[in-house]
């Protein structure tokens, strides 16, 4: 199985500022790389595809890059409602493996 | 606009089969590929396995071929079964669709059904 390790584990933030959220791949997966947001409570919602792409509707503050084993979610002038549970996913192959998650606070 | 939506048993004894199913609505089960995923406090999300558009499935070998998926076309359902279930298996069950079977996200999921494995 594909290994997914995200850093950090939880991570403090202010509204208006910029964070940068890993995840690395325990061998390459090209671009095949998914990030989730996910509220207490609720489903994981995605944001990313394979690595940059923006799904319909997700703010332009989001943004994804990277190939290979190393990747990075990037959202700019944090909003209130961007406090939440980022997760990575590779859907290079089968079994289809999560990062353990990162939490965003508010600081 | 595309809906799923989980129902079954919120409890199951050790031992037994836990059964779900996911109907879903705004689009055609006969395309795409249907994913059922759990999240538990203790292994995170953890996907379980699809069903795609011909029938075709594929589980996750870390549950030891306890996973049958299976789909109803005519009533844009499908379901899981998971045999011979233990406390570790309690969690919170999705069913969610992904476009293809690599590169896509899951790009939609249902709300999720907490299942509790007790005697």
């Amino acid at each position: 199985d594909i290994q997914m390790t995200q850093s950090p584990t939880s991570l403090s933030a202010s509204v208006g500022d910029r964070v940068n959220i890993t995840c690395r791949a325990s061998q390459t997966i090209y671009t095949s790389l998914n990030w989730y947001q996910q509220k207490s409570g609720r489903a994981p919602k995605a944001l990313i595809y394979a690595a940059s792409n923006l799904l319909s509707g997700v703010p332009s503050r989001f943004s994804g890059s990277g190939s290979g084993t190393d990747f990075t979610l990037t959202i700019v002038s944090l909003q209130p409602e961007d406090f939440a549970t980022y997760y990575c996913q590779q859907s290079f192959s089968t079994p289809y493996t999560f990062g353990q998650g990162t939490k965003l606070e508010i600081k | 606009q595309v809906q799923l939506q989980e129902s079954g048993p919120g409890m199951v004894k050790p031992a037994e089969t836990l059964s779900l199913t996911c109907t879903v609505s705004g689009t055609s089960i006969s395309n795409y590929y249907w994913n059922w995923i759990r999240q538990s406090p203790g292994k995170g999300l953890e996907w379980i396995g699809y069903i795609n558009y011909s029938g075709t499935t594929n589980d996750n070998p870390s549950l030891k071929s306890r996973v049958a998926i299976s789909v109803d076309t005519s009533k844009n359902q499908f379901s899981l079964k998971l045999r011979s279930v233990t406390a570790a298996d309690t969690a919170v069950y999705y069913c969610a669709r992904a476009l293809a079977r690599y590169t896509q996200p899951f790009d939609h999921w249902g709300q999720g059904a907490l299942v509790t494995v007790s005697s």
